[in-house]
Formats: C-alpha cells, structure tokens, sequence
C-alpha cells in the first residue's frame, strides 16, 4: 500500500513565524503534491513537483515556498505565517510512467492554526 | 480553465436507499477522472480511475461511470459507514497542467440507519 506521510496532525503558530510542512511517500513516486482545504473552496493546488529539485506554482502560490531534496520527500515552506493561511495542508503523490500520470495518494493531512 | 461541478452539495439517505451523485466536468483532452472518498478531518481516500468514456468501475457498493461530460457515482444499498465526503477530480493532457489535478467541491453524503 501507498504510504503518505506528513509531519504533524496539528499545529499552532504565531504570525510572522517560519513554517515547514513536511511530507514523505514511500512508493517511489516521481511526483508529489501541496493542496490546501478550506469550508466551501475545497482542494485547491498550492505547489507541485515532478522530479527532484523541480517544481512548478499551482493556483494559489503566494506566500508559499517549497523544497524537494530528495525523491520521497516533499517540504512546504510558510515564510511568513499569516492568520489566512489557517487551514487544512494536504500532501499527496503520484506515479509518472512515460508522461502518463496516475491517481494521487493523499497523507493524512496538517491542520494549521495561525494566531 | 478546467472545471469540475458536483452535485447536490449534499445527500441524505436512508439505510437501503440507492442514488446517484453527479460530477460534470470541462476540461482541454481528458486524461482521467479521478473519485475519491474523503472522511472528517482526514486526507482523502482514492477509489476509482476512469480514462473513457463508456467506462465503468465497481468497488463495494459504489460503482463509477463516465461520459464525455459527466460521471456518476452510483450507490447501491448503503450503509451508514458509506457516510463521507465524495469528491471528484480531472486530470487534463500535457502541457503545464502536466499532473495536476482539477477537484470539485465535494458532495457530503449521509446515510441514516
């Protein structure tokens, strides 16, 4: 079975404090996600990357960094923490066999809290 | 810009009581469209992959068709552990979408013994 895992269930931080989500697949997958999860917007993609060292913005990546050092693991990085970034940070990866992308396995998620 | 609608926001059945939950999409070249299971306070729960139209796939009592527009989720006599939250995801061709998934905002399912 696919194992996601992420660094903490929950969290509390100070605004302006420096955050890292972390989040380790067990799977070998080539591709690996951030999402966010907030009441009535649902899933939105924050960043992503398809190989070590390589990412890409997703659809909300202001005020987000992340780092990809090493295939399993996958760090989202809250510069700044702001009280509007509270919220639910799901990781999730994937498999890539030769363009063709496959269904994304999701971790357990981290319910930040800003204050 | 992709898009995905998913309908009702929210359901509530009787324990034995069959439906349907409705996800309709548009997307530039459908690569997959994806179902999943998400339960309070947890990261979601893959179920089904559907590449085609005309295509279907069965797990339990859930059971997931496709068309050019649209999918269903069929339930088929639930049970109130089928009680979660169900959302659907497209996944478009190539390009700088390359991997990246479109969900909808989920349909809340409850089922009452």
């Amino acid at each position: 079975d696919v194992k996601v895992t992420q660094s903490s269930r929950y969290l509390v931080k100070r605004t302006g404090e420096k955050v890292f989500l972390e989040c380790v697949q067990d799977m070998d997958h080539e591709n690996m996600f951030w999402y966010r999860q907030d009441p009535g917007l649902g899933l939105r993609l924050i960043y992503f990357s398809y190989d070590v060292k390589m990412k890409e913005k997703g659809d909300i990546p202001e005020g987000y960094s992340v780092s990809r050092e090493k295939k399993e693991r996958f760090s989202l990085i809250l510069e700044s923490a702001s009280t509007n970034q509270t919220s639910m940070y799901l990781c999730a990866s994937s498999r890539s066999v030769d363009r063709a992308t496959y269904e994304q396995y999701f971790g357990p998620g981290t319910r930040l809290t800003v204050t | 810009e992709d898009q995905v609608t998913q309908s009702p926001e929210a359901l509530r059945l009787q324990e034995g009581e069959s439906s349907s939950l409705n996800c309709s999409y548009t997307v530039s070249g459908l690569r997959g469209l994806f179902w999943y299971r998400q339960d309070p306070g947890k990261g979601p729960e893959f179920l089904f992959t559907l590449y085609s139209a005309g295509e279907e796939k069965e797990k339990e009592r859930l059971k997931a068709t496709l068309t050019k527009k649209e999918s269903f989720l069929h339930i088929t006599a639930p049970k109130p552990e089928d009680s979660a939250t169900y959302l659907c995801a497209v996944q478009a061709r190539g390009g700088t979408s390359y991997g990246k998934l479109t969900f909808g905002q989920g349909t809340i399912l409850t089922v009452h013994p």
